[in-house]
């Protein structure tokens, strides 16, 4: 596709359920990023792939949140035993190679808002 | 630590104001980048500008310019002549060693016809 596509875009859940978010990098782009943003907060740091392979995970917050992308290109977030805590917009970002290299750029997705109700 | 403040909230202008946004970080690493985002309603960042720490010249864009300070840690972002469009929360970031972006708070800033 044309940028980076997140599903769905809304999603409510109830306390205690299992819930995944799908990210659709851009074509090609092999860096894969996961940000959290808050009500009133910046984007916060979760995961971030290089290719198949989290190149690191220290923003996950705990052991309930686990994030794939077993052919280099699409990536589930799931989150377990949700809390009403998680509620927040999801983000994902891909870049063609990472960050670290040269002047490539993140495009964003417009984010999968999250509700634990 | 690294980090990045924003420390205006809000701001409000009448359309064909200026306004600049201000945003001060810290890092213990002599290189890194720092970064603008805009984030319209829609939810999207949209990426403004990135800014190596050894490139301390000023930059013009149309009705944007930044100005960045290794003086006083900072990397403001003017808007000249805001029009309602430009209405949005602003975002200035920064990355060191790491791929990861540290985000500010933000500045949400609302633009008047």
């Amino acid at each position: 596709g044309a940028g980076v596509s997140q599903t769905p875009s809304n999603k409510v859940t109830e306390k205690g359920k299992y819930v995944e978010l799908r990210c659709d990098p851009i074509s090609g782009h092999t860096a894969l990023y996961w940000y959290r943003q808050s009500l009133g907060q910046g984007p916060e740091f979760l995961i971030y792939f290089q290719g198949t392979g989290a190149a690191d995970d220290s923003g996950l917050p705990n052991d309930r949140f686990f994030a794939v992308r077993p052919e280099g290109s699409v990536s589930t977030l799931k989150i377990q035993r949700t809390e009403r805590g998680d509620s927040a917009v999801y983000l994902c970002a891909s870049s063609l190679t990472p960050w670290g290299e040269g002047n490539t750029e993140a495009f964003f997705g417009q984010g999968t808002r999250l509700t634990v109700v | 630590a690294q980090k990045v403040t924003q420390a205006q909230t809000e701001i409000s202008v009448v359309e064909k104001e200026d306004v600049t946004l201000d945003c001060v970080y810290e890092t213990r690493d002599t290189t890194y980048y720092l970064f603008w985002y805009k984030q319209p309603p829609s939810g999207e960042l949209v990426f403004l500008i990135r800014r190596n720490s050894f490139d301390e010249q000023n930059e013009i864009s149309g009705r944007y310019s930044w100005n960045f300070q290794k003086s006083t840690s900072s990397f403001n972002f003017t808007i000249t002549a805001s029009q309602v469009v430009d209405s949005a929360v602003y975002f200035c970031a920064l990355r060191y060693n790491t791929d990861k972006l540290i985000f500010g708070t933000g500045t949400r800033l609302q633009v008047f016809p």
